[in-house]
């Protein structure tokens, strides 16, 4: 168990749609990252909060946004949803040490029908 | 840019058999750190290593040795004795360190398959 809580595990929606995943990361850990996990593009960061804060951006498509809460917990939104985002999408969470390894959640697949 | 390379996209062996996933990576960066991870047919990505770029020293944990070559902009992970467990896709990544707490680039993983 890494500790990092991802819900829900699985989403089935509609294109067109709007969807909000959950990441609420370990205890302590500041960092919280959302990747996209796909056959085509592998595994790709989107974006990190740090304490609050957007720290850095990815490869993360404007129909997404994302933001990390006062309790440190995150919520990736994606909306006008396409087939291709079709994913298992990660959270990460690390600590504020320099550099902490980043720890996974068990992801939540989105399959769009 | 960061780039990292895992040229074996799937590799298969029988059981008790050693094998080596290869890593090669591109950076700028002075300061950076490596990974491997653990992706098992489950699906959560589990760690395994981090490696400091300042430190070349080989690794070893249980029947897992990891080897650095800064020379060669590779970092290799070798399990020792296979066992079907072990069946998982590992992938490589590297971040840079400087700034702390920096986002991971992967490679497209290397899918081991150990046959009892």
């Amino acid at each position: 168990d890494s500790g990092v809580t991802q819900t829900p595990k699985h989403l089935i929606t509609a294109t067109g749609q709007r969807v909000t995943l959950r990441c609420s990361p370990r205890s302590g850990d500041l960092s919280v990252y959302w990747y996209q996990q796909s056959l085509d593009q592998g595994l790709q960061f989107l974006i990190q909060y740090y304490n609050g804060e957007e720290r850095a951006k990815g490869n993360i498509l404007e129909r997404f946004s994302a933001q990390q809460f006062p309790d440190l917990h995150s919520e990736l939104n994606l909306s006008s949803l396409e087939l291709g985002d079709s994913a298992l999408y990660f959270c990460a969470s690390s600590g504020g040490g320099n550099n902490q390894p980043q720890h996974f959640g068990d992801g939540t697949r989105l399959s769009i029908l | 840019a960061q780039k990292v390379t895992q040229a074996q996209t799937e590799i298969s062996v029988v059981e008790k058999e050693d094998v080596t996933l290869d890593c090669v990576y591109e950076t700028r960066d002075t300061t950076y750190y490596l990974f491997w991870y653990k992706q098992p047919p489950s699906g959560e990505l589990v760690f395994l290593i981090r490696r400091n770029s300042f430190d070349e020293q080989n690794e070893i944990s249980g029947r897992y040795s990891w080897n650095f070559q800064k020379s060669t902009s590779s970092f290799n992970f070798t399990i020792t004795a296979s066992q079907v467990v072990d069946s998982a896709v590992y992938f490589c990544a590297l971040s840079e360190a400087l700034s702390g707490n920096t986002p991971l680039v992967f490679g497209k993983g290397t899918r081991l398959s150990v046959i009892a």
